[in-house]
């Protein structure tokens, strides 16, 4: 049973930067799309992008592009997610997960937390 | 960008009670919409993929209907363990959900 098993929490301070990691256990990804989303506190549910890896270059939204970059280690099983120039707005916890049309398996969530 | 508006922002409803939350899409969205439920603390869970296909394992009293523009989730008998935020999502274009629908207790 595929599984995705993020990073723990991180915490950095505001214009740096964070990588999130997502393995996929117990099977391949490589031809799935694994999407970022994220969840600030009370606020709702934003899509970052996504990658399928083994068609490579990344797909972002609109909000973050400049600012994320989206990989895959197709040896690993495993996605990445970086995000710079951080602010305090930019605390939230961000999820992995799995699928095109429809996201059916997520990751556990990472906390991310921005303080000086 | 396609913007989902979902309605109520909240609501608050007793055990077995019927629960319809609604979703508009700002252009048509034919049926790629999905709805999950997420809980704080938990990873959002897949309830209905295109727009009327229950997820393997989610109970019947889910249910969801609609295309193009308009789309419903409606739960026919509200569970304790239903109390939870739920949101729309197009995949249309570039994914994007709704602001959320937190059904709580009455």
């Amino acid at each position: 049973q595929v599984q995705l098993v993020q990073s723990g929490a991180e915490v950095k301070k505001p214009g740096s930067s964070v990588k999130v990691s997502c393995k996929a256990s117990g099977g391949d990804f490589s031809t799935s799309a694994i999407n970022w989303v994220r969840q600030a506190p009370g606020q709702g549910l934003d899509y970052m992008g996504l990658i399928i890896p083994v068609f490579g270059p990344p797909n972002y939204a609109r909000k973050f592009q400049g600012r994320v970059t989206i990989t895959a280690d197709k040896s690993t099983n495993t996605a990445f997610m970086e995000l710079s120039s951080l602010t305090s707005e930019d605390t939230a916890v961000y999820y992995c997960a799995r699928g095109k049309n429809y996201f059916d398996l997520w990751g556990q969530g990472t906390l991310v937390t921005v303080s000086s | 960008d396609i913007q989902m508006t979902q309605s109520p922002s909240s609501l608050s409803a007793s055990v077995g009670d019927r629960v319809t939350i609604t979703c508009r899409a700002s252009q048509s969205i034919t049926t790629y919409l999905n709805w999950y439920q997420h809980k704080p603390g938990r990873a959002p869970k897949l309830l209905i993929y295109a727009a009327s296909s229950l997820q393997s394992g989610v109970p019947s009293r889910f249910s969801g209907s609609g295309s193009g523009t308009d789309f419903t989730l409606t739960i026919s008998s509200l569970q304790p363990e239903d109390f939870a935020t739920y949101y729309c999502q197009q995949t249309y274009s570039t994914p994007g959900f709704g602001q959320g629908t937190k059904v709580e207790i009455k």
